[in-house]
């Protein structure tokens, strides 16, 4: 776990703002997801990434924005902060190539407050 | 698509008794079905899995039952203890991605 970390870990900003939440994992994992989780719900998942500058749409991307020009980072941008984007989001990663790679690990989260 | 629901939504026991939490799934082509662990204010981490090609797996007090025909799968916790309270998730592999039941809370009565 100590592998995947979120920054920033607490967030507050005001409607309409840009943020961009950064995801970084030491293990070269190829795949990296984004989810949010609302309180009293389940893992929704927002965006995914199979390998650097591959990236695809999840359940709910609408209002986020995603890049990954390195294997290691994932960062996830809302260009105009709403909020209903209030929110923790948890950044995961997987690895690749045997059937032990299916396990995602979690970062620690980012809570994140729109006001 | 896919689509995991997990039962039910809380779940209290007392401590030492046991707790069961199914969830079902949509498509038969899952073939990975792992169970993560949320305490308060923490990150899901996983504590149990299991591939389609297995009925059953253990780990201590932990065990998970697939039944592939009947497409449900479960989780179930033997001699509960205070530290066994959290929210816990299922889900289903599809392709890359897991698809998440809802959670149960789990709540072990003193």
């Amino acid at each position: 776990d100590a592998g995947i970390t979120q920054s920033p870990r607490y967030k507050i900003t005001e409607t309409g703002r840009q943020v961009t939440l950064m995801c970084h994992q030491t293990w070269s994992h190829s795949y990296m997801f984004w989810y949010r989780q609302d309180l009293g719900h389940g893992l929704r998942l927002i965006y995914y990434s199979a390998a650097a500058d591959i990236t695809d749409k999840g359940e709910v991307p609408d209002g986020y924005v995603v890049s990954r020009s390195k294997t290691e980072n994932f960062p996830l941008t809302l260009e105009s902060a709403t909020r209903s984007q209030t929110s923790v989001y948890f950044c995961a990663s997987r690895g690749t190539g045997t059937v032990e790679t299916d396990t995602q690990y979690f970062g620690p989260g980012t809570r994140l407050t729109v006001l | 698509g896919e689509n995991v629901e997990q039962h039910p939504s809380t779940l209290s026991v007392q401590e030492g008794d046991s707790a069961v939490i199914k969830c079902t799934y949509s498509d038969s082509a899952s073939n990975y079905f792992p169970w993560y662990k949320q305490e308060l204010g923490k990150r899901p981490q996983l504590i149990i899995d299991i591939r389609s090609n297995v009925g059953e797996k253990k780990d201590q007090r932990i065990a998970v039952t697939l039944n592939k025909t009947a497409k449900h799968f479960s989780l179930h916790i033997t001699e509960t203890q205070p530290e066994d309270s959290a929210v816990y998730f299922c889900a289903a592999k599809v392709n890359y991605q897991l698809i998440w039941g809802a959670g149960t809370k789990l709540i072990i009565k003193p």
